[in-house]
């Protein structure tokens, strides 16, 4: 069967400092990988995506960048964080499309806290 | 652009009742698929049920059943016989597909803070 591992589960980082969130897939190959960030109380805002590896496409302008250095590893990074940056990130896979499967299966996520 | 409302930020019902949480979509695609996400305090995001746009017939999952309203941009869910567990966010998202899409996208409402009372 198919898992999702994201880590760490809770991070406090200076403001200034990098960043790196880890996610990884079992199970399955060749899946597209998301990263979503959630503000308290709200939906969730997708920041990135990957159809494979090295393909990085970005939702929104921002501090932050992602990497997929293999296929079912899906690195979140930043060069120097903000207190903007504060939230919840949620790492998740889909499929690829044309499977007929549409379901996006989520990791734990990740609470990030700059101060 | 695609938009995802839900309506209602909290509700409270008591154990074992029904209740309903609505969802309204905004949309001029005619393929796409509509789903129920529950994030209990772990908030770790489960899907509760799918419903695909070119099926009439309304999604059910045990005790979750949606009433999607093609017409009317609707798809709300009914959580029948609820219970303690069940006390969670519940998030709405449309996810457009066509076949030229290299990738699935979900755009999420605001989401519905579901409270079950003993």
């Amino acid at each position: 069967s198919q898992t999702i591992h994201q880590w760490p589960a809770t991070l406090v980082q200076p403001v200034g400092s990098p960043l790196s969130l880890e996610c990884t897939v079992e199970g399955t190959s060749n899946p597209n990988l998301y990263w979503y960030r959630q503000a308290a109380g709200r939906g969730l805002q997708l920041l990135f995506y990957s159809i494979g590896i090295g393909q990085i496409s970005s939702e929104v302008p921002q501090n932050l960048s992602a990497s997929r250095p293999q296929d079912r590893q899906f690195i979140l990074s930043s060069k120097k964080l903000l207190l903007s940056d504060s939230g919840f990130y949620l790492c998740a896979w889909t499929l690829p499309v044309g499977t007929g499967v549409t379901e996006a299966f989520f990791g734990q996520g990740t609470r990030l806290t700059v101060v | 652009a695609q938009t995802v409302t839900q309506s209602q930020p909290e509700m409270s019902v008591q154990e074992a009742e029904t209740v309903t949480l609505s969802c309204t979509y905004d949309t001029s695609e005619n393929n796409y698929y509509l789903f129920w996400y529950k994030q209990p305090p772990s908030r770790q995001m489960i899907l509760v049920i799918r419903q695909e746009a070119y099926k009439q017939q309304n999604a059910t999952e045990n005790r979750f059943s949606v009433n999607f309203q093609k017409a009317a941009k609707s798809f709300s869910l009914k959580i029948s016989d609820s219970q303690l567990g069940d006390t969670a966010m519940y998030f709405c998202a449309f996810m457009k597909h066509e076949l030229k899409d290299s990738n699935y996208q979900l755009i999420w409402g605001a989401g519905t803070k579901l409270i079950i009372k003993p």
